[in-house]
């Protein structure tokens, strides 16, 4: 089945405490991102990446760090997570730029 | 930098009415595209209709589609026979197909379906 998978689904944490949302798609998309969905602002690109080692900030980097060492996985570390870091976060993939975007199911990270 | 505003939070349908819901973008591009996604309950985030710019014609998909309006920078979604599976979070979302392909999403449209 063609899809889109990240891990965890749901974390709390702590402030300053390291962590990693792994996001892996068996789709052989070219195109992968994540995303932050906050109330009342909808969905904001923190990275992409175009291919295989190049990535790229998106409109909300700071604070983020992402990797494309393989093509089907993309994840999304946070180096020091803070309250403000408290979100619901999507990664995504396409064939290319244009095409449609398959999303993962998303991750609820809460940090106290 | 490209903008995408929906400016209806929220819209309200009678089952089987149509419904239309606004989006306009602000960019200098001209070689893009505009999505509208789907946000249910699930959370899960599912494409609705997509629509390449250098296409006048405008995207149908079943009881959905769009009024494309390029010049004005407008990207409307019609829903036709709403259906209690419609009720949801409606997102517009554009992307450049230039080096910096950030995917900009609006903020927005909860709607609600009612017998």
């Amino acid at each position: 089945e063609a899809q889109v998978t990240q891990n965890p689904r749901y974390l709390i944490t702590v402030t300053g405490k390291k962590l990693t949302v792994t996001c892996s798609q068996n789709m052989n998309h070219e195109y992968m991102s994540w995303y932050r969905q906050d109330p009342g602002l909808g969905l904001r690109q923190i990275y992409y990446s175009m291919n295989v080692e190049v990535t790229d900030k998106g409109d909300v980097p700071e604070g983020y760090k992402v990797s494309r060492k393989e093509k089907r996985n993309f994840p999304l570390i946070l180096e020091s997570p803070s309250p403000n870091q408290t979100s619901l976060y999507f990664c995504a993939s396409s064939f290319s730029v244009g095409s449609e975007q398959y999303f993962g199911p998303g991750t609820r990270l809460t940090v106290t | 930098a490209q903008t995408v505003t929906q400016s209806q939070p929220e819209m309200s349908v009678q089952e089987a009415e149509t419904v239309t819901l606004s989006c306009t973008y602000d960019t200098s591009e001209s070689d893009y595209y505009l999505f509208w996604y789907k946000q249910p309950p699930s959370r899960q985030m599912i494409l609705v209709i997509r629509q390449e710019a250098y296409k006048q014609q405008n995207a149908t998909e079943n009881r959905f589609s769009v009024n494309f309006q390029k010049a004005a920078k407008s990207f409307s979604l019609k829903i036709s026979d709403s259906q209690l599976g419609d009720a949801a979070m409606y997102f517009c979302a554009y992307i450049n197909t230039g080096t910096a392909s950030k995917l900009t999403f609006g903020t927005g449209t909860r709607l609600q379906v009612t017998l």
